[in-house]
């Protein structure tokens, strides 16, 4: 299995309160990607990174930002979260043997109340 | 932008029946992965195939990437293979897009 963790994997939240994700990695990968996944949409792009420092939007970006500083993290951040926010999010990671190929984090449950 | 479809979109199985997944896709593909997403949640990877056929014991995958689709057998399916059955493409850059699955439910 790639060797990637998600923290926290469970949170609640109030609306408003800014809330940040965290995905590591230990495969020292190029690409990371953060994505939500909703009943009856899949798996859906919020944002990637191609290199330290180097983002750019996915399919659904609005009320999201992400940084990356270091080449193992990857930070998924809510400004302010909304009950429209709620939603499983996943970290997923690719530049090895198989250049493009994904591999995903276990998830973090965020519920917005 | 591409469209990828799957069918279909719920199957329920006896345990030791075989079947046949479809993923269909609008446009010319740079590759294609096959995830099982399990009961609990979890993504994992089946196949990394933009073209040809692969093996992995009890399932094998096909894209046959001119005609765009690719084709996910299940053979002697266990209660374990239960969960959603995703395919998702990449097309002219580093992003992949997921179908909306297929939902399969195996019961002994």
């Amino acid at each position: 299995d790639a060797g990637i963790t998600q923290s926290p994997r469970h949170k609640v939240t109030e609306t408003g309160t800014p809330v940040t994700l965290r995905c590591h990695q230990t495969e020292n990968h190029r690409y990371m990607y953060w994505y939500r996944q909703d009943p009856g949409h899949g798996l859906r792009l919020i944002h990637y990174s191609y290199g330290v420092k180097d983002t750019d939007k996915g399919e659904v970006s609005d009320g999201y930002s992400v940084s990356r500083s270091k080449t193992e993290d990857f930070l998924l951040t809510l400004e302010s979260a909304t009950s429209s926010q709620t939603s499983v999010y996943f970290c997923a990671i690719s530049g090895g043997q198989a250049a493009y190929e994904q591999y995903f984090g276990p998830g973090t449950r965020l519920t917005v109340t | 932008g591409i469209q990828v479809e799957q069918s279909p979109p719920d199957l329920i199985l006896q345990e030791g029946a075989n079947s046949t997944l479809r993923c269909n896709f609008s446009d010319s593909v740079n590759n294609l992965q096959w995830f099982h997403q399990n009961p609990w949640g979890q993504l994992i990877n089946l196949f990394y195939i933009p073209s040809g056929t692969k093996q992995n014991g009890r399932l094998s995958a096909t894209t046959v990437a001119t005609e765009r689709y690719s084709l996910l057998y299940i053979s002697s399916s266990q209660t374990t293979d239960s969960g959603v059955y995703f395919c998702a493409v990449r097309y002219n850059t580093d992003k992949l897009i997921f179908g909306t699955g297929t939902r399969l439910q195996v019961f002994p």
